[in-house]
């Protein structure tokens, strides 16, 4: 595992360990934030989301936590596979119709088997 | 769910010349339309937001007469490269929203390189 709360621009665990991606966002006015996976070449892959008044959301073995308070998002994976390898994202917005989403910095996971 | 295209996947052109991307919803309407850069190993940058039959408002930074975006149908943004240099070779990347809950869905980005 890593260090929770602190971003770290790669990440190599071994298939079947569980992944934790951290991530730091800057407005505490946004409302809705989205982890995305990106792909070598290819546009973002939507995972998971989650709204500003909820602390944690599952997906299929994704997980999403939301600390407002620290401003911190971060995604779990559970059982890695080779197939997750790639750069994720976290993006945040104000939730209003026609607002951009913000960027974070990437994180690069790599899979070894 | 909502598939946005986006052609070319890649272009090479030469310093000097202008080059055109678009960006399709093929699904759905899209009311609004982003176009985001990403420079190798870096995180997707906002250039811009272009609402349907509007003018598109651009970043800080982002220079509009260099970059031309044009939004006239709710299904076709497009985004123009004009007299593009090395320093603009980057991936492109359009997202497009307009369901009822303003997701966004984003396409497989252009690859441009200037030479």
């Amino acid at each position: 595992g890593e260090s929770v709360g602190l971003h770290l621009p790669t990440l190599s665990v071994q298939e079947g360990d569980n992944s934790i991606i951290n991530c730091a966002y800057s407005n505490s006015a946004s409302d809705y934030f989205i982890w995305y996976k990106q792909e070598s070449g290819k546009g973002p892959q939507f995972i998971i989301d989650i709204r500003s008044n909820m602390d944690k959301r599952q997906g299929q073995r994704v997980t999403v936590l939301l600390n407002k308070t620290v401003k911190h998002l971060s995604l779990q994976i559970a059982a890695t596979q080779p197939g997750d390898s790639a750069v994720y994202f976290c993006a945040e917005s104000l939730n209003q119709a026609g607002t951009a989403l913000i960027f974070g910095k990437g994180t690069t996971l790599s899979v070894s088997s | 769910g909502a598939v946005v295209s986006q052609h070319p996947s890649w272009v090479i052109c030469k310093s000097g010349t202008s080059v055109k991307i678009e960006c399709r919803s093929l699904d759905f309407q899209a009311t609004t339309m982003f176009w985001y850069r990403q420079f190798p190993k870096q995180s997707l940058m906002l250039m811009a937001t272009s609402n349907e039959g509007s003018k598109a408002t651009y970043e800080q930074g982002v220079e509009k007469d260099k970059f031309l975006i044009n939004h006239a149908s709710l299904t076709l943004s497009t985004l123009t490269v004009t007299s593009a240099h090395p320093e603009d070779s980057s991936f492109y990347i359009c997202s497009a929203s307009g369901t009822v809950d303003n997701e966004q869905f984003f396409g497989p980005g252009t690859r441009l390189t200037v030479l």
